[in-house]
């Protein structure tokens, strides 16, 4: 059964500064998702990172992965209000019968701080 | 951008009684459609798979009779909450699969809140 660790679950900082968030899995896979959920909206989705090494970056969030590790990271720079939110990251692993499942982290609850 | 819209936004229904939510791909055709629950505070937890004219996958724990899926056309899978009860109040998220320049993608809904009384 896959797993998928965040950490933290909860992150207070003040605006300016940077953090990572980490994301661990336990089994193999190519594929992995940032999204940015907001208090009772539905997920958006940030990146997608395919392949070993591979790094996106939009703004101030920049995620990258390493697939022989299994952990991908966001790195929030110079933060600022209106990144808070709750960031989650998914991993897509093959669940049979053809089919492909993703499978969430627990989130990290973003507050930043003015 | 594909777009996947769920109907209603927000149900109020009284214990015992059974809500229909309906999720659409509206510019895509979608192989699969999924559907999650997320409980205030946790993450997203995946109920069932369906496929297209083909009975749902459900994941481990959750009743087929109590949470019925039907997948009746490659736009629309609708989610029956039979006999609702206090605790199955939730936020409920649908997801559309589709094929996008070669790649497989996953769409989400904008979720239905569902509050049993």
């Amino acid at each position: 059964e896959l797993k998928v660790e965040q950490n933290p679950l909860f992150l207070s900082m003040q605006e300016g500064k940077n953090y990572t968030i980490y994301c661990n899995y336990s089994t193999t896979s190519d594929r992995l998702y940032w999204y940015r959920q907001d208090p009772g909206k539905s997920l958006e989705s940030l990146f997608v990172l395919l392949s070993n090494g591979a790094v996106k970056q939009e703004g101030r969030l920049m995620a990258s992965l390493d697939t022989k590790a299994r952990l991908s990271t966001l790195h929030i720079t110079a933060a600022v209000h209106d990144l808070s939110a709750t960031y989650f990251c998914a991993v897509e692993a093959y669940s049979g019968a053809g089919s492909y499942q993703l499978t969430f982290g627990k989130g990290t609850k973003l507050s930043v701080i003015p | 951008g594909a777009v996947v819209s769920q109907h209603p936004s927000r149900v109020i229904c009284k214990s015992g009684t059974s809500v229909k939510i309906e999720c659409r791909s509206l510019d895509f055709q979608a192989t699969t459609m999924f559907w999650y629950r997320q409980f205030p505070k946790q993450s997203l937890m995946l109920m069932a798979t369906s496929n297209e004219g083909s009975k749902a996958t459900y994941e481990q724990g959750v009743e087929k009779d109590k949470f019925l899926i039907n997948h009746a056309s490659l736009t629309l899978s609708t989610l029956t909450v039979t006999s609702a009860h206090p605790e199955d109040s939730s936020f409920y998220i649908c997801s559309a699969r589709a094929r996008d320049r070669g790649r497989l993608e996953q769409y989400f809904g904008p979720g239905t809140r569902l509050t049993v009384t």
